[in-house]
């Protein structure tokens, strides 16, 4: 079965450090991952997606993901954090022909001043 | 290019009524999936349609129920409402067709609370 794990309900960074969301996933044939951001009363946005071409993946907004198969990981990451960044993550997977994508349950970022 | 619209966005009910959400996806979009957030439990899969079949379900009780119209728009009806029923229901349509790996394009979500 597949299933992602997140680390970290909460993340606090100050504006200008890096940000370091972690996921985990589990899945028994190859995986097609993402990690989208939500803004409070607001649906979710696609930050950026995996879907086996290049294992480092760029996204909106300065952040990245690499996908590790040996680690399953796909962690995101933002070299230097703004105050605008502030919100909830979500990493999430799918897989050709499961028809539905699970999340993970998500890591709020704060960014301090 | 319109996006993912739900309505309505904000609902109050009480025990034992039932509600019927709507969602109207991305024009061209064929895949609707349904998603039950709340902060305890994140985001749940409900089910997913694809020109007018359901091709999975969440571990949901038979009280959520939904269809898509041959115009893909979709509707997911809940009944008997219980107090745990109250959550931020979200709809998403997609692109890609019989993989359905791809991106997925949010509406800004139903607010159910029930009372």
């Amino acid at each position: 079965a597949q299933s992602v794990t997140q680390l970290g309900s909460h993340v606090s960074v100050s504006e200008g450090a890096l940000v370091l969301l972690r996921c985990n996933y589990s899945s028994s044939v190859p995986p097609y991952l993402f990690w989208y951001v939500q803004y409070p009363n607001q649906g979710l946005q696609l930050l950026l997606k995996y879907t086996s071409a290049a294992t480092l993946v760029k996204g909106i907004n300065g952040f990245e993901a690499e996908f590790k198969k040996s680690e399953t990981s796909f962690h995101l990451t933002k070299p230097s954090a703004h105050m605008s960044d502030a919100a909830e993550y979500f990493c999430a997977v799918t897989y050709t022909g499961g028809f539905k994508t699970i999340f993970g349950a998500g890591t709020r970022l704060f960014v301090k001043a | 290019k319109a996006g993912v619209t739900q309505t309505p966005r904000y609902l109050i009910k009480t025990r034992g009524q039932q509600v019927t959400l709507s969602c109207s996806p991305i024009s061209g979009h064929r895949s609707v999936s349904w998603y039950q957030q709340t902060p305890g439990q994140g985001l749940q899969f409900l089910f997913e349609y694809f020109s007018e079949t359901q091709r999975n379900k969440g571990n949901f009780p038979g009280r959520f129920s939904g269809r898509q119209f041959s115009n893909s728009r979709s509707e997911m009806n809940v009944s008997t409402l219980e107090l745990g029923d109250s959550a931020l229901y979200l709809c998403a349509s997609s692109s890609s067709g019989t993989a359905n790996t791809g991106e997925l394009f949010f509406g800004e979500g139903s607010r159910l609370t029930v009372l």
